[in-house]
């Protein structure tokens, strides 16, 4: 099994530009789920889904962020438009709900720099 | 709402000693615990869960946790620390009724040679 992929695992932009992060889960995991880390606010959950359908989007910190998973392989994270304070580390994890209480598998991250 | 602590924000060990990281956690119903590894540009690594059952939790790289359900805590042990353990350690809270964890804000760990 190849883990969970993202891509790419590095993105410089410039302000006002939108940005898209790209997200293959663990085949046949049935959460889906976004994560932000900086320095200052450490590991913060962004939005997750349960079989394609988002559940908890709480964590989106403005509508300049959007999040979709049209199906169950395949996610995206959207800024739009970016800001330096975006800057940060992306996560995307998957976990199976068989076995409710089962851990979560991380992939590599995503490098964001908005300049 | 659930949440988990993480005192230290740095621990610092020689090594071939025992390590210990701590955690303290507050979630309302039965505590799912866990606690993963991070290596420098690396995503996440589960290393031990605990569920239910013994409170002494072994996992991945001799690492182990204990659960004092009257201490609320669930510290990360190993008895003889390696220099390759040294990464950021975070322990994580799920409870009975949600799906998404909570993480502790992170401990990093430094063996020294």
């Amino acid at each position: 099994d190849a883990g969970v992929i993202q891509s790419p695992r590095h993105e410089v932009t410039e302000m006002g530009q939108e940005v898209t992060l790209r997200c293959k889960p663990i085949s046949g995991h049935d959460y889906l789920f976004w994560y932000r880390q900086t320095m200052m606010r450490g590991l913060e959950l962004l939005i997750y889904f349960n079989n394609n359908v988002p559940i908890d989007d709480s964590g989106m910190p403005e509508d300049r962020f959007s999040a979709k998973m049209p199906n169950a392989s395949f996610s995206t994270l959207k800024i739009q438009p970016s800001e330096p304070r975006d800057s940060a580390v992306y996560f995307c994890a998957s976990s199976t709900l068989a076995g409710v209480y089962n851990e979560q598998f991380f992939g590599p991250g995503t490098r964001l720099t908005v300049l | 709402a659930q949440s988990v602590a993480q005192p230290e924000d740095q621990v610092n060990v020689a090594e071939g000693n025992p390590l210990t990281v701590k955690c303290t956690y507050s979630v309302s119903g039965n505590p799912y615990l866990f606690w993963y590894v991070q290596y420098p540009n690396r995503g996440l690594q589960f290393l031990l869960k605990y569920i239910t059952g013994d409170n002494l939790v072994k996992g991945s790289y001799g690492f182990e946790a204990e659960f004092n359900k009257s201490q609320t805590s669930f510290h990360l042990k190993k008895p003889s620390a390696l220099v390759s353990d040294s990464a950021l350690y975070f322990c994580a809270v799920r409870d009975g009724s949600g799906q998404n964890f909570v993480f502790g804000p992170g401990t990093r760990l430094s063996v020294l040679p």
